[in-house]
């Protein structure tokens, strides 16, 4: 079975600077990977996936991850941070072969410091 | 804008009520998911439908029966739910349950209070 490690709980950033989420997947094959953020009392909205090919992932509102096969990881980026990113970040895999929904991490909460 | 509409947003219920919570997506998708979220924690899955046919149960408790009258419509009935029962429950849909390289698309979730 697939799982994903996001290794910190919050995180503390000043706006305007840059900003690295951690994520680390368990999964026997390349997996679908998938960063949404959470803005409080809404639903999830995607940032952006990966899948196969081009190992660095483009998103919306900036955001971008690198798929690093040898670290198992899938780490979200942004080089300049706005008071609006201020939200709950999750990654989130999901199997080839479908049939279940998605695995999440547990969340990074991500705090911006004026 | 969501393309993913949850309703109702808020609902506050007593233990022997009976609601109902709904879903809509008109996105042609045809595998349709319920998640429940506690406070500070990831979704939790608690049900997938593909192609109005229920797939997976996660081992929900029977006070909580789906039911997907169509492709674009997923309902949640609720039945003698318990105070823990209360949370964030989230739909979702896809393309397809076995495409799991497309993304589930979210609702903004119908926030249930149990009194």
């Amino acid at each position: 079975a697939q799982s994903v490690t996001q290794p910190d709980i919050h995180i503390t950033v000043s706006e305007g600077a840059s900003l690295e989420l951690r994520c680390n997947y368990s999964y026997g094959a390349t997996p679908y990977l998938f960063w949404y953020v959470q803005s409080p009392g809404q639903g999830l909205q995607l940032l952006l996936k990966y899948f196969s090919g081009d190992t660095l992932v483009q998103g919306i509102k900036g955001f971008e991850a690198e798929f690093k096969r040898s670290q198992s990881s899938f780490n979200l980026r942004k080089p300049s941070v706005h008071w609006s990113d201020a939200a709950e970040y999750f990654c989130a895999v999901g199997a080839r072969g479908g049939a279940d929904g998605l695995t999440f991490g547990k969340g990074t909460h991500l705090i911006i410091q004026p | 804008d969501t393309e993913v509409t949850q309703t109702p947003k808020h609902l506050v219920m007593g233990m022997t009520n009976k609601k109902s919570l709904k879903c809509e997506q008109h996105m042609g998708h045809r595998a349709m998911y319920w998640y429940k979220q506690k406070a500070k924690k990831p979704p939790e899955l608690m049900f997938v439908y593909s192609y109005e046919k229920l797939s997976i149960n996660e081992s929900v408790p029977s006070r909580f029966s789906p039911e997907c009258p169509n492709s674009s419509l997923l309902n949640l009935h609720l039945h003698a739910l318990q105070p823990e029962d209360s949370a964030l429950y989230l739909c979702a849909s896809s393309q397809e349950v076995s495409r799991g390289d497309q993304p589930q698309h979210f609702g903004d979730g119908t926030r249930l209070s149990i009194l």
